[in-house]
């Protein structure tokens, strides 16, 4: 069954770095990969998804890759600002509908 | 629209009662998600329902009861809730279910079982 890890578990980075969040999956079958923010106590919203054939997504400040043979995906975030500051899921689906634990992001003003 | 709405917001209810849960969505999406959110935890995949009909149920006790009366409302029958049942509800839909297909989330009900 696939297992979804996300390292590390939180973050906390002065306004204006870039940071690299990361997704581990076990499984390589892998067909979506999509990242999610979840603010506290809210829905989640889609950030990108990266199909099987492709290795990578962008939009605007974020960049996601997946790299299907080590497992691992990772999510650039550039510049980052206060309203960054979020959760960050991954979850894969597919044939799996499995979440990773999130990375709880703070971006200090 | 692009959205996905859920109804209501917050839910408090006792161990007898009987409540629902509501989702809707208008963008022409033929599969509808629920998940299950515990504090500081991921979702959890409940039920999925393509093209109208229940594609996956993982192992959800009876007392969750979706329904999917057509292909924009998904519901969630809740009846003889325990406290642990306490959490975020969330619903999910996207164009078809599985492969390629990006999932575009609801709110959330956050529900209390007293």
């Amino acid at each position: 069954k696939q297992e979804v890890t996300q390292i590390p578990a939180a973050l906390s980075v002065p306004e204006g770095e870039n940071l690299v969040l990361n997704c581990s999956f076990t499984d390589s079958a892998i067909y979506n990969l999509q990242w999610f923010r979840q603010d506290p106590g809210k829905g989640l919203t889609s950030l990108l998804l990266i199909q099987s054939s492709q290795r990578e997504q962008t939009s605007g400040r974020l960049n996601a890759s997946l790299d299907k043979s080590s497992g691992r995906s990772t999510l650039y975030i550039a510049a980052s600002q206060p309203g960054d500051s979020a959760t960050y899921l991954c979850a894969d689906y597919g044939q799996n509908f499995v979440f990773g634990p999130g990375t709880r992001l703070s971006v200090l003003p | 629209d692009t959205e996905v709405t859920q109804t209501p917001k917050h839910l408090v209810m006792g161990m007898t009662n009987k409540k629902s849960l509501k989702c809707e969505q208008h963008m022409g999406h033929r599969a509808m998600y629920w998940y299950k959110q515990k504090a500081k935890k991921p979702p959890e995949l409940m039920f999925v329902y393509s093209y109208e009909k229940l594609s996956i149920n993982e192992s959800v006790p009876s007392r969750f009861s979706p329904e999917c009366p057509n292909s924009s409302l998904l519901n969630l029958h809740l009846h003889a809730l325990q406290p642990e049942d306490s959490a975020l509800y969330l619903c999910a839909s996207s164009q078809r279910s599985g492969f390629y297909n990006e999932q575009f989330f609801g709110p959330g009900t956050r529900l209390t079982v007293l």
